[in-house]
């Protein structure tokens, strides 16, 4: 069964700080897909991006980053120089290549808030 | 594109009462999904499907039901409300792709209260 865990519930910065989201996730599959999504404080989720496990390149899109490693089964998201827009749930969530559907599995989120 | 369109945004249900939750996308997605956001938590799957005339459970499929009668729409109905499905609903679509899972476009949810 796949499983996603964000363990950090909770993180508070001050802008212009630098921090990194953490997810680990489980899966029997050899080919799997994972996502980042946010929620601002409007409610409503935007996708951030989508990484096959064939591919462990480091992405880079303005102020965010992500790191793969197969190795540790993580994914993890770094937010450079945070600001206070960035203040939101993030979450991660993981789809096996086999999976009917393409249904997601979800981490429970990691509440950023980031401080004038 | 209107995208994914949910309606109500805010419902406030008596226990025992029943209603549908309208979910529609106009991006021709095949597959279509409805998750529940408990305060605090992450979304959890309560049905899905994978093309018109096609459903199947998720996680927590009790208390619901669903129809697929057309690739544009997919309303969630709810029988004999309970206070334990107050919630946040999200609708959710995506397209099937030969290179596996392509992201979920979200609506912008329901607000359900059940007292």
């Amino acid at each position: 069964a796949q499983k996603v865990t964000q363990a950090q519930t909770e993180i508070s910065v001050v802008e212009k700080e630098d921090v990194t989201l953490d997810c680990v996730y489980e899966t029997r599959d050899t080919t799997y897909y994972l996502f980042w999504y946010k929620q601002p404080p409007s409610g409503e989720l935007v996708f951030l991006i989508r990484r096959n496990s064939f591919d462990e390149q480091n992405e880079i899109s303005g102020r965010y980053s992500w790191n793969f490693q197969k190795s540790t089964s993580s994914f993890n998201f770094t937010i450079t120089a945070s600001q206070v827009v960035d203040s939101a749930v993030y979450f991660c969530a993981l789809s096996e290549r086999e999976t009917s559907g393409s249904r997601l599995t979800f981490g429970e989120g990691t509440q950023l808030t980031v401080n004038p | 594109n209107a995208g994914v369109t949910q309606t109500p945004k805010f419902r406030i249900l008596k226990i025992g009462q029943s209603m549908t939750l309208q979910c529609a996308q106009d991006m021709n997605h095949n597959y279509m999904y409805w998750y529940r956001q408990d305060p605090g938590m992450g979304l959890k799957l309560i049905y899905y499907s994978v093309g018109a005339g096609i459903t199947d459970k998720g996680e927590v499929p009790n208390g619901y039901n669903v129809s697929r009668s057309t690739t544009e729409d997919f309303p969630l109905r709810l029988e004999l409300a309970a206070p334990s499905q107050t919630s946040v609903y999200f609708c959710a679509s995506s397209y099937s792709e030969v290179r596996g899972p392509t992201e979920q476009y979200f609506g912008p949810g329901t607000r359900l209260t059940v007292t």
